[in-house]
């Protein structure tokens, strides 16, 4: 298993400023992985956070918006840029410890942010 | 692409009473399926996950799973629930060979005293 920590745990914002979310784990990990949860709806992914290169997007999340850093198998930050009110949502982040693609996902608590 | 379908979005239940909740996913050849609880302001928690093998699956908190292959199906069940299951529980799927997780929409338990 794995104890995530994320920071901030939640956040009120102004409409397009930049947050950075963090998340640091306690052990090193093969993957890290960050979602996003809007209100009423399930988790969707945004991005792989590769150590040392450059973050696997999904479609539709692009990295001028959503920038992630992975300097090392414990450690990833992700920022959502120029934010707007649709950007309030919870921010999760999960890693993944084994080496097998069925080892399961463990996530953090999530980073609450609401954009006025 | 893979898909998954919680068909209800709330399943409100009496304390002690048995509850399914229900999920069903798109074909693939080969799946591995989760079931993750979230207690409100929470992150997520597994409850459970099927990778091979036997298709009924045992979890924490007193939680089974069936693996229905040729239904697409891996419904939650639980014989007596209490007051402290209240939560909102998401099915997961991942194709074998990915770590790629597609979530369902999720279904809110209340457990009603």
């Amino acid at each position: 298993s794995a104890v995530i920590s994320q920071k901030p745990s939640r956040d009120i914002c102004q409409r397009g400023t930049s947050l950075t979310i963090q998340c640091q784990v306690d052990s090193q990990v093969t993957m890290m992985f960050w979602y996003r949860q809007q209100p009423g709806q399930s988790l969707t992914l945004i991005a792989t956070a590769n150590q040392g290169s450059e973050a696997t997007y999904e479609s539709g999340f692009v990295i001028d918006k959503f920038p992630i850093s992975r300097p090392n198998l414990t450690f990833s930050t992700l920022t959502v840029s120029n934010m707007s009110p649709e950007d309030s949502s919870i921010y999760l982040c999960s890693v993944v410890t084994g080496v097998r693609s069925y080892n399961e996902q463990f996530f953090g608590p999530g980073t609450r942010l609401t954009v006025l | 692409a893979q898909s998954v379908t919680q068909l209800d979005s709330q399943v409100p239940v009496f304390e002690e009473a048995p509850v399914e909740l229900r999920c069903n996913y798109s074909s693939s050849v080969s799946v591995y399926l989760f079931w993750y609880v979230q207690y409100p302001n929470q992150g997520l928690q597994l409850l459970l996950k099927y990778l091979s093998g036997s298709t009924l699956v045992k979890g924490i908190n007193g939680f089974e799973a069936e693996f229905n292959k040729s239904q697409t199906s891996f419904h939650l069940r639980k014989p007596s629930v209490h007051i402290s299951d209240t939560a909102e529980y998401f099915c997961a799927v991942s194709d074998s060979g990915t770590y790629k997780y597609i979530f369902g929409t999720g279904t809110r338990l209340k457990v009603l005293a």
